[in-house]
């Protein structure tokens, strides 16, 4: 089976530039979406297609995928992006998700 | 808009049944695969399932092969999600979601989730 790996927590001061790492086999030679998860509230998809944003998630969020790694960067962090992210990705026919990452904005 | 309601949780016993449903509104229904995800309580993402527009493609995460069936009513623009022989590793939260594709392979695949309903408990425990 495929695996996406994530670390658990990334702690970022406010103003600065959060980055979050997905590892996976060759997972650049798939597209990686992200999605954010704040407490008690469903998942929002933030990144899809690698790098494509949808309608109404601000510029800050951008991604990356390349080799076996696929990045969701957050430029100048706000206090509201504290929230669970997770990658996920497709195997054939089945979706993997990445055990997530818990930011943390100091 | 789109939204997406789930309904049907609750608490069962090990070895019981339960029956999900999810009414889609504010986008044309047939068109999309859908899926469901949970999330067990404290812990990530799990896809479950997902099926194709007209309900003649399904496929499941191993865990819920035999036990889990995925369908959908067009006319009623409702997914539902038939499980049977519940454990207590399946206690979880379970959301709907529509499924946003991308041209892979000369063909429009299945790949991301782009809404997500508000989630419906489920608990097995006796």
């Amino acid at each position: 089976s495929y695996d996406l790996t994530q670390p658990p927590s990334v702690s970022v001061s406010p103003g600065q530039t959060a980055s979050i790492a997905c590892s996976g086999d060759k997972l650049g030679h798939r597209y990686a979406c992200w999605y954010q998860q704040k407490p008690g509230q469903s998942p929002v998809l933030v990144i899809y297609e690698d790098r494509k944003r949808p309608s109404g998630i601000p510029e800050r969020f951008s991604g990356v995928n390349s080799g076996n790694t696929a990045t969701l960067t957050i430029s100048a962090t706000q206090s509201s992006d504290e929230a669970d992210y997770y990658c996920q990705a497709r195997d054939n026919n089945t979706t993997i998700f990445g055990g997530g990452t818990r930011l943390t904005v100091l | 808009e789109v939204q997406l309601v789930e309904s049907g949780g609750g608490l069962v016993q090990p070895g019981g049944s339960l029956r999900l449903s999810c009414a889609a509104s504010g986008f044309i229904f047939r068109s999309y695969w859908m899926s469901w995800v949970r999330q067990a309580p404290g812990k990530g993402l799990e896809w479950v399932a997902s099926i194709n527009q007209d309900g003649s493609e399904k496929f499941y995460v191993d865990s819920v092969k035999g036990r889990f069936t995925v369908s959908r009513d067009t006319a009623k623009n409702s997914l539902y999600l038939q499980m049977n022989s519940l454990r207590g590793a399946d206690t979880a939260v379970y959301y709907c979601a529509r499924v946003g594709a991308l041209w892979l392979n000369s063909a429009w695949q299945p790949y991301y989730f782009d809404y997500w309903g508000q989630g419906t408990l489920v608990t097995v425990s006796s």
